[in-house]
């Protein structure tokens, strides 16, 4: 139990499928985040979420959108994908405002979008 | 923008070797730098860490010594494991007093150890 679960670990879509990612973290943090790993690039972060609010979205296409009921939860809901967005997301919480932040990552859901 | 530079591998080595992986950063300011581990099949794991400069940071006999007038955090470790085989991310946070909101992450770089 890493504190941080994802859900699915796997999973293989159409472009013209709905589907969504969950994250689930145990640890009482109050931010969550999402981050796209793709080979041969850096982790990029796509949002992030103080308090259920979300403080950032970088640039990320309107195919991908976040929801965050409350502070243990994050989705990632996902429509009409393309293949570039085939990735490993990674989702991750933290506390912030204690001064000694890191970030908990869960395991990832692998995507494939054929 | 802020900006993490890290070593292309993959690196293998055999087991007792001795590592290092290099990190240099472009940041305004005064960064706190990081290394993150991430295991086959898990999400990334903070290894270790350093908030100024100077600073070592160091935790399972892996170190990484804050070196401002260089931009740079290379991580050393003096006899690896094969245990040790994981992918390691250099990262830097522009937030004071080492806030992960912004973390700023190179590409990593995958580290294979043979017995």
């Amino acid at each position: 139990e890493t504190g941080v679960t994802q859900t699915p670990r796997h999973l293989v879509m159409g472009m013209t499928n709905k589907k969504s990612l969950k994250c689930e973290q145990h640890l009482g943090h109050n931010a969550m985040y999402w981050y796209k790993q793709s080979a041969k690039k850096p982790l990029e972060l796509m949002f992030v979420y103080n308090f259920k609010e979300q403080t950032e979205n970088n640039s990320v296409p309107s195919r991908f959108s976040p929801e965050c009921p409350n502070s243990s939860h994050l989705f990632l809901h996902l429509h009409t994908l393309q293949p570039e967005d085939s990735a490993l997301y990674l989702c991750a919480s933290s506390q912030v405002g204690q001064g000694d932040e890191k970030l908990f990552f869960g395991s990832g859901t692998q995507l494939s979008v054929l | 923008g802020n900006s993490v530079t890290q070593m292309e591998g993959p690196v293998t080595l055999s087991e007792e070797a001795f590592l290092t992986i290099n990190c240099t950063y472009t940041a305004t300011g005064y960064p706190s730098l990081f290394w993150y581990v991430q295991y086959p099949g898990e999400g990334l794991q903070l290894l270790l860490k350093a908030t100024k400069a100077d600073d070592k940071g160091s935790n399972k006999g892996f170190e990484a010594t804050y070196r401002k007038e260089t931009t740079s955090f290379h991580l050393e470790k003096g006899s690896v494991q094969v245990s040790d085989s994981a992918v390691y991310f250099c990262a830097l946070s522009d937030q004071g007093g080492g806030g992960s909101e912004k973390l700023v992450f190179g590409k990593g770089t995958k580290l294979t150890v043979n017995p």
